[in-house]
């Protein structure tokens, strides 16, 4: 199947600096990424929907100036933390798809576990 | 966006069968079906796809019936392995947004 590559799986980092995430779809084109993030025994919530070449769609609630998303290419996307702090400390996770037909699946990455102290 | 609704959670012994419900009344016509499994600390693993009717792979069965307002993840013998989180997502391409419910916890006890 699909493989989705996440990289950091984890991270630690002080409080007031960024942190990058990538996200690539190995073995094909994504055309949409998704990104979420998971608190524990919870479920996944939506942050933000990015297509590639265009900015992304965030949801209500999320911070677009503090979660900057970039979809450069269609193997690659990142999430980037900034001026982190401890409650931005959770389990973010992406997926993609090649959204080519209509029953495409969606794989996902294997989550990177941010700590901000 | 088709909202889906599960049980919180579910208990089993090893060796059972164990079916697992959830509803999605508002599916569209061009929807899909999607069941995900999900350990601690891992990204969801896909599991079986289906649109309408029945779908079966090495691992699961998935039933839909005719309305497909609802679909049944079937799970034959499970083991204590099996014990996880397990979604049932409702989607269709075109980059529309995926959204998580709460997800069915599945306990599996020796």
């Amino acid at each position: 199947g699909a493989v989705v590559s996440q990289h950091p799986s984890w991270v630690i980092c002080k409080s007031g600096t960024s942190v990058k995430i990538e996200c690539r779809s190995l073995d094909f084109q994504a055309t949409t990424m998704f990104w979420y993030r998971q608190f524990p025994k919870q479920s996944l919530m939506l942050m933000a929907t990015s297509n590639e070449g265009s900015k992304a769609t965030y949801e209500q609630g999320v911070e677009k100036d503090k979660f900057l998303i970039n979809h450069a290419s269609l193997t690659l996307s990142t999430l980037t933390v900034t001026s982190a702090h401890p409650e931005d400390s959770s389990f973010y996770i992406c997926s993609a798809s090649g959204d080519r037909e209509a029953n495409e699946k969606l794989f996902f990455g294997s989550g990177t576990q941010l700590s901000v102290l | 966006l088709a909202k889906t609704t599960q049980p919180i959670s579910m208990d089993s012994y090893e060796g059972q069968e164990v079916n697992i419900t959830c509803s999605h009344n508002n599916i569209a016509t061009n929807d899909y079906i999607t069941w995900y499994q999900q350990f601690p600390s891992q990204g969801p693993r896909f599991i079986i796809q289906g649109y309408k009717t029945k779908v079966t792979n090495e691992v699961a069965s998935l039933f839909i019936p005719a309305d497909r307002k609802s679909s049944t993840l079937s799970l034959p013998r499970v083991s204590l392995s099996d014990t996880a989180v397990y979604y049932c997502l409702v989607r269709n391409t075109g980059g529309f947004k995926t959204i998580f419910g709460a997800g069915t916890r599945l306990f599996v006890k020796a």
